[in-house]
């Protein structure tokens, strides 16, 4: 099994709905973080959750609200989706026991289109 | 100005050859940490190496290895013996510990590889 999942994997909506997009990981990371990724670009950095309390902004949290459930799992919700949401959703986890590294590992994507 | 920067929007390399692909970075923080990944057509985003700021040798995962120079900001990836199994989008991503978003990871716009047969 896959340790960071993601779901929907795929998912059209229309402009006004609200959305969300849930991530859930096995691999008992504390951190976790949701980017997203337009066409020919890197990903951006909409939130991130160091802790089940701790929610913190990104680069691009416009439009965009979070909740942290459970250590494991980190959704993200689109109040009122426009199109210019539509792009390849990320969730991912790093350990803040990784040391230095803090590595960042992804789970699979959600593909969202906003009509 | 870029944080990152890829400066290959794509590349060829024919199977079993070494590929390089470029990566330059600005920072001002002394400690900061340099990471590739791999994103396959699928779609998903795979890691494959991490060179951290005060690291003394170059990092190496199997194929991949890391050509960390300092003093020009460059982080390149290098990938020997290509397989076609390679092609793939390269992203590099560098991480600042006292950036506005602490311990984000700043992407490039990646490098889009292409093993010849």
């Amino acid at each position: 099994d896959a340790d960071v999942t993601q779901t929907p994997r795929n998912r059209i909506t229309k402009t006004g709905k609200r959305i969300m997009l849930e991530c859930s990981q096995t691999k008992g990371h504390d951190r976790m973080y949701w980017y997203r990724q337009d066409p020919g670009l890197g990903l951006r950095l909409i939130y991130y959750s160091f802790d089940v309390k701790d929610i913190n902004k990104g680069e691009i949290s416009d439009g965009y609200s979070v909740s942290r459930q459970a250590q494991a799992k980190f959704s993200l919700s689109l109040e009122s989706a426009i199109p210019n949401q539509t792009a390849l959703y990320f969730c991912a986890t790093s350990d803040r026991t990784g040391g230095n590294t803090d590595t960042q590992y992804f789970g699979p994507g959600t593909r969202l289109t906003v009509l | 100005a870029q944080k990152i920067t890829q400066t290959q929007p794509g590349m060829f390399v024919q199977e079993k050859e070494a590929v390089t692909l470029d990566c330059t970075y600005d920072t001002s923080d002394p400690s900061y940490g340099l990471f590739w990944y791999k994103q396959p057509s699928s779609g998903e985003m795979i890691f494959l190496i991490y060179q951290g700021s005060y690291d003394q040798q170059n990092a190496t995962e199997g194929r991949y290895s890391l050509n960390f120079q300092k003093a020009r900001k460059s982080a390149n990836l290098v990938i020997s013996a290509s397989q076609l199994g390679d092609s793939a989008m390269y992203f590099c991503a560098m991480r600042e510990p006292y950036s506005g978003s602490a311990r984000q990871l700043t992407f490039g716009s990646g490098t889009q590889l292409t093993v010849l047969p």
